[in-house]
């Protein structure tokens, strides 16, 4: 079956606690990307990938990192989280020169 | 940077009632136009998208949306909804030749009433 994969799907942790977030698609698709989404804000870019070791910033990078080792697999990282990072994270992935997303199914993350 | 607005956060409707969701952007300079669905506690699903051609597009269950340069809009329609339709609807824009920068609108909840 074609999907994103993300974990955890729940977090709860503290400031200042290094965590990251997995993905992983198996879809081959060469774009990957980070999304947030918060209450009345819908879905904000964090970062892209369009291919190994090939990364971008989206519209709210600061305070996350990724990388892109190997095409399947798009972690990000949040060195110092800060709780204003609470929120619902999706990681998407996409075939290059198509547009279409496919979407993990969420990373709900809170931060005390 | 682009800026998509959904001005209607909330739409209630009947069943088998026809609805309009609205989403209108900022600029119209080589934009690809997508709708994206998301049911409870689930990630976002492809509804339908334009990136060139035809003005009207449309999705298999019966959405469609029409891309009005003039008007930088690309509104969803259906003529008659079933409850299965409530979900959240996000109209996305993507700027660029490699689709690499999405832009989602705030989203529309859509409540199908019987």
């Amino acid at each position: 079956e074609a999907q994103v994969t993300q974990n955890p799907r729940y977090l709860i942790t503290v400031t200042g606690k290094k965590l990251t977030v997995t993905c992983s698609q198996n879809m081959n698709h060469e774009y990957m990307s980070w999304y947030r989404q918060d209450p009345g804000l819908g879905l904000r870019q964090i970062y892209y990938s369009m291919n190994v070791e090939v990364t971008d910033k989206g519209d709210v990078p600061e305070g996350y990192k990724v990388s892109r080792k190997e095409k399947r697999n798009f972690p990000l990282i949040l060195e110092s989280p800060s709780p204003n990072q609470t929120s619902l994270y999706f990681c998407a992935s996409s075939r290059f020169g198509t547009g279409e997303l496919f979407f993990g199914e969420g990373s709900r993350l809170t931060v005390l | 940077a682009q800026s998509v607005t959904q001005l209607d956060s909330q739409v209630p409707v009947f069943e088998e009632a026809p609805v309009e969701l609205r989403c209108n952007y900022s600029s119209s300079v080589s934009v690809y136009l997508f709708w994206y669905v998301q049911y409870p506690n689930q990630g976002l699903q492809l509804l339908l998208k334009y990136l060139s051609g035809s003005t009207l597009v449309e999705s298999i269950n019966g959405f469609e949306a029409e891309f009005n340069k003039s008007q930088t809009s690309f509104h969803l329609r259906k003529p008659s909804v079933h409850i299965s339709d409530t979900a959240e609807y996000f109209c996305a824009v993507s700027q660029g030749d490699n689709f690499n920068k999405f832009y989602f609108g705030s989203g529309t909840k859509l409540n199908v009433k019987p």
